[in-house]
């Protein structure tokens, strides 16, 4: 158990809807990261936050968005949901800010089935 | 752009052998490489990393090598055991940008 959480863990849904995706990240951690895996992909860097701000960006489309509450938990928003969006969707945290190689602690994912 | 491969998508080894997992990168940027362990229905998990600054990085069973002008690394596992059975994640950083950049994955099948 990383001591990340993730929920939903699976979430089914239909083109065109909005879905949020919740983390709660490790205890004392600042710092969380979204990912996304699509089938037989890598998993791809979303976003991230430090303490509540943006401090990175990937190729999030801009349809989905993200944020991070003062209780450090977080939330990735998907909205105008296409069938491509279905992927697994993984948290992650860690202690510190950047720049910094911290260890990134994964949850065990939310499965986002798009119909 | 794949800025990060794992050009075997399977590896099979037998019990007690060593299994060689290999990662390519292309960004010269890159300065720091983990390998994460993934098991079904779970997230992955941290195994082992490595700065640029070294070319080879041991932990227990494990072993990472760099070789920076290759931009090539390697996960090693001595001797590999059936729980070793999994989909192992080259992913490399620009500490810079403080973005992880995975590989697609390698799924590993330890046979006893």
């Amino acid at each position: 158990d990383s001591g990340v959480t993730q929920t939903p863990k699976h979430l089914i849904t239909a083109t065109g809807q909005r879905v949020t995706l919740r983390c709660s990240p490790r205890s004392g951690d600042l710092s969380v990261y979204w990912y996304q895996q699509s089938l037989d992909q890598g998993l791809q860097f979303l976003i991230q936050y430090y303490n509540g701000e943006e401090r990175a960006k990937g190729n999030i489309l801009e349809r989905f968005s993200a944020q991070q509450f003062p209780d450090l938990h977080s939330e990735l928003n998907l909205s105008s949901l296409e069938l491509g969006d279905s992927a697994l969707y993984f948290c992650a945290s860690s202690g510190t800010g950047p720049p910094s190689t911290d260890t990134q602690y994964f949850g065990p994912g939310t499965r986002l089935t798009v119909l | 752009d794949q800025q990060v491969k794992q050009n075997s998508p399977s590896l099979s080894v037998q019990e007690g052998r060593i299994s060689i997992l290999n990662c390519d990168y292309t960004n010269s940027m890159f300065d720091y490489f983990l390998w994460y362990k993934k098991y079904p229905a779970e997230g992955p998990t941290f195994l082992i990393s490595i700065s640029s600054i070294k070319d080879k990085n041991e932990d227990g069973r494990f072993t990472v090598f760099l070789n920076k002008s290759a931009k090539h690394l390697s996960l090693h596992i001595v001797p590999s055991q059936p729980g070793d059975s999994a989909v192992y994640f080259c992913a490399a950083m620009d500490q810079g940008a403080q973005k992880l950049v995975f590989g697609q994955g390698t799924r590993l099948t330890i046979n006893p």
